[in-house]
């Protein structure tokens, strides 16, 4: 069966500062995607990033970035120089591909708070 | 352009009585999902629509709670005589394609809440 686990709860920083959310992810299949959302106090869950199984490549997007390494099944974020604005529930989230089931399994959530 | 709408955004039911949630998909979306989401946990699939079949309701958590989405577009959660463990936030989302590795689009849910 499918899992993912953010081990982190809630992370609070000082603005400025960087900070790195962990995903491990578990399941058999070879081939499927990786997801990020984030999720505001207004309660819609915003896409970030997608990767799937083959693309080990890191990703940066402005001051966001990502690290997948399928050998410790683990996709991480890190936001570099933390704005107050980034202060939101973050998601990480697996989904089977096509010939499977076609939901994504969330962990739970990392709460992260950033303080002026 | 517009986003996925539902409706309510909130709604308050006393127990044993009938509620139904709104979705309306990003227009032209073929897949839509339903999600809950538990305070304090990440969403947990419920079901999921391809046009107006119904492939997948798994993740259903009784026979109290029913979906349907009769002409692909919008669709409809309902549940049945609620309980207080139904208390919970009921997203929606809707993805443009078939292959899951699109992501999906979500609403900003109904936050149910069973006195």
């Amino acid at each position: 069966a499918q899992k993912v686990t953010q081990a982190q709860t809630e992370i609070s920083v000082v603005e400025k500062e960087d900070v790195t959310l962990d995903c491990v992810y578990e399941t058999r299949d070879t081939t499927y995607y990786l997801f990020w959302y984030k999720q505001p106090p207004s309660g819609e869950l915003v896409f970030l990033i997608r990767r799937n199984s083959f693309d080990e490549q890191n990703e940066i997007s402005g001051r966001y970035s990502w690290n997948f390494q399928k050998s410790t099944s683990s996709f991480n974020f890190t936001i570099t120089a933390s704005q107050v604005v980034d202060s939101a529930v973050y998601f990480c989230a697996l989904s089977e591909p096509i010939q499977g089931a076609q939901k994504l399994v969330f962990g739970q959530g990392t709460r992260l708070t950033i303080n002026p | 352009g517009a986003g996925v709408s539902q409706s309510p955004r909130y709604k308050v039911a006393k127990r044993g009585q009938d509620v139904a949630l709104r979705c309306d998909p990003i227009s032209g979306h073929v897949s839509l999902f339903w999600y809950q989401q538990a305070l304090g946990q990440g969403p947990e699939f419920l079901t999921y629509f391809q046009n107006e079949a119904q492939l997948d309701k798994s993740g259903l958590p009784s026979d109290r709670f029913f979906a349907e989405r009769p002409e692909g577009s919008v669709s409809t959660l309902k549940i049945q005589r609620t309980q207080q463990e139904d208390s919970a936030v009921y997203l929606c989302a809707s993805r443009p394609g078939l292959r899951s590795s699109y992501e999906q689009y979500f609403g900003p849910g109904t936050r149910l809440t069973v006195t």
